[in-house]
């Protein structure tokens, strides 16, 4: 099994609708990472979050530590959107050792 | 623009030979991050290094080998390569460490071994 479960592994949006892509991760963790990826290989951090809730624009990234899960939200999607969503945890004990989801491949269509 | 600039943008090589892809991080940060990113593994975490020391280690090859120099860029090292060393390499950077840091990643380098 994977150290970390994204999903769905791919989604086609219709521009304007609300978009969520899970993370599900097995290890202990001191933080998580949601990174974008663009068609030209480009990597963007969105957010670094421990707990709690995080608002970026239309980005909205939750974590529930608990429950060793995390979800991205995009409101009022946009084609501008369409990218890779990469969750990344960061393993606990001091470490910066970061471990990567396979990724979500995001399509939105005007 | 992240800040952090990786050099070159595109290295084609034979198996066997020796590459040495360079990142500079942005202005100020201490700690430099390499990942490689291949079509079946996807992107792994390779090594760390904070202010010239190594920090951590991840799934890097006996191959492969980095070092930070005292103007913070960093050189990673490819040798004996081979076909399977075909990826995109990233490069990445942050202020400091030990504490939850935005990483900051370069362009990535990408490396295609025939």
């Amino acid at each position: 099994k994977n150290e970390v479960e994204q999903s769905p592994q791919n989604l086609t949006a219709q521009e304007g609708e609300f978009i969520t892509i899970n993370c599900s991760y097995s290890v202990g963790i001191s933080a998580l990472h949601w990174l974008q990826q663009h068609p030209g290989g480009g990597i963007v951090s969105l957010f670094m979050l421990s707990s709690g809730k995080k608002k970026h624009g239309r980005l909205i990234a939750t974590i529930n530590i608990q429950e060793k899960h995390s979800s991205l939200h995009i409101t009022a999607s946009h084609p501008r959107d369409s990218a890779v969503y990469i969750c990344a945890p960061r393993s606990r004990g001091g470490s910066e050792k970061l471990v990567f989801g396979k990724g979500t491949k995001l399509t939105v269509n005007p | 623009d992240s800040g952090v600039t990786q050099t070159p943008k595109h290295l084609i090589t034979a198996t066997g030979q020796r590459v040495t892809l360079r990142c500079s991080p942005r202005s100020g940060d201490l700690s430099v991050y390499w990942y490689q990113q291949s079509l079946d593994q996807g992107l792994q975490f390779l090594i760390q290094y904070y202010n010239g020391e190594e920090r951590a280690k991840g799934n890097i090859l006996e191959r492969f080998s980095a070092q930070q120099f005292p103007d913070l860029h960093s050189e990673l090292n490819l040798s004996s390569l081979e076909l399977g060393d075909s990826a995109l390499y990233f490069c990445a950077s942050s202020a400091r460490t030990g504490l939850a840091e935005t990483q900051y990643f370069g362009p990535g380098t990408r490396l295609l071994v025939l």
